[in-house]
């Protein structure tokens, strides 16, 4: 079966840095995405990762092992704004975008 | 800036009802998605497409129905709406992009809340 593990919940001090990660199993393997969704509103695209390594978009930065089936979302100095649901996703060989099932993270001040 | 569009935004109906929830991007995309969420809770995908008179069905497809007509257009119909459909419906494009050259990033709507008494 296809699948994505990531932890339900982490929790974060203000200006901090926190690493969510992400592992999967899919059927093909075209990136690794990252979503952040506010709640009651829709998910919006942070980052992408196509081949092995880093990238960076501001505070937030993702990275990829293909040979490990695994990538994480890091998030620096933390703001309370950053409070959120933080999906990966993966495309598959069948052309669709699989989602985790979402890691809620906790800010505290 | 994403410009992909759902109506309506909210929806209260009771059981039996047929309804269609409507979806429109103007970014020429090909792909296009519709999800199921309950508040905080995974996405389910309910049907995708491909392109015009392009469907499939997802994971959560039963009872629901899709078309493509246009390549802007994607509306979800349930024929016959239960209270077990109580729930946001998320509406999504991307462009084909291969990922060598970048992302295929999906674009969301603001997503239709949908209550079934």
């Amino acid at each position: 079966g296809q699948s994505l593990e990531q932890p339900s919940e982490v929790t974060a001090v203000e200006g901090a840095i926190v690493q969510i990660n992400c592992t999967y199993q899919t059927s093909g393997f075209y990136g690794l995405s990252w979503y952040q969704q506010h709640d009651g509103g829709a998910p919006t695209f942070l980052s992408y990762n196509g081949l092995d390594g880093l990238e960076e978009t501001g505070r937030f930065s993702s990275f990829l092992s293909r040979s490990d089936s695994y990538g994480y979302l890091l998030l620096q100095e933390l703001q309370m704004k950053d409070s959120a649901s933080y999906f990966c996703a993966v495309g598959d060989r069948d052309d669709k975008i699989i989602f985790g099932k979402g890691t809620r993270l906790h800010i505290l001040p | 800036e994403a410009d992909i569009y759902q109506t309506p935004r909210y929806l209260v109906i009771g059981t039996g009802k047929k309804i269609t929830l409507e979806c429109s991007q103007t970014m020429g995309h090909d792909k296009m998605y519709w999800y199921q969420q309950d508040p905080g809770m995974e996405l389910h995908l309910i049907h995708y497409s491909y392109g015009v008179n392009s469907t499939e069905k997802g994971d959560l497809s039963s009872e629901s129905t899709v078309s493509r007509i246009r390549t802007e257009h994607f509306p979800l119909t349930l024929e016959s709406a239960r209270p077990s459909h109580t729930s946001q419906y998320l509406c999504a494009s991307s462009s084909v992009v291969g990922y060598e050259q970048g992302t295929d990033t999906q674009y969301f709507g603001p997503g239709t809340r949908l209550t079934v008494l």
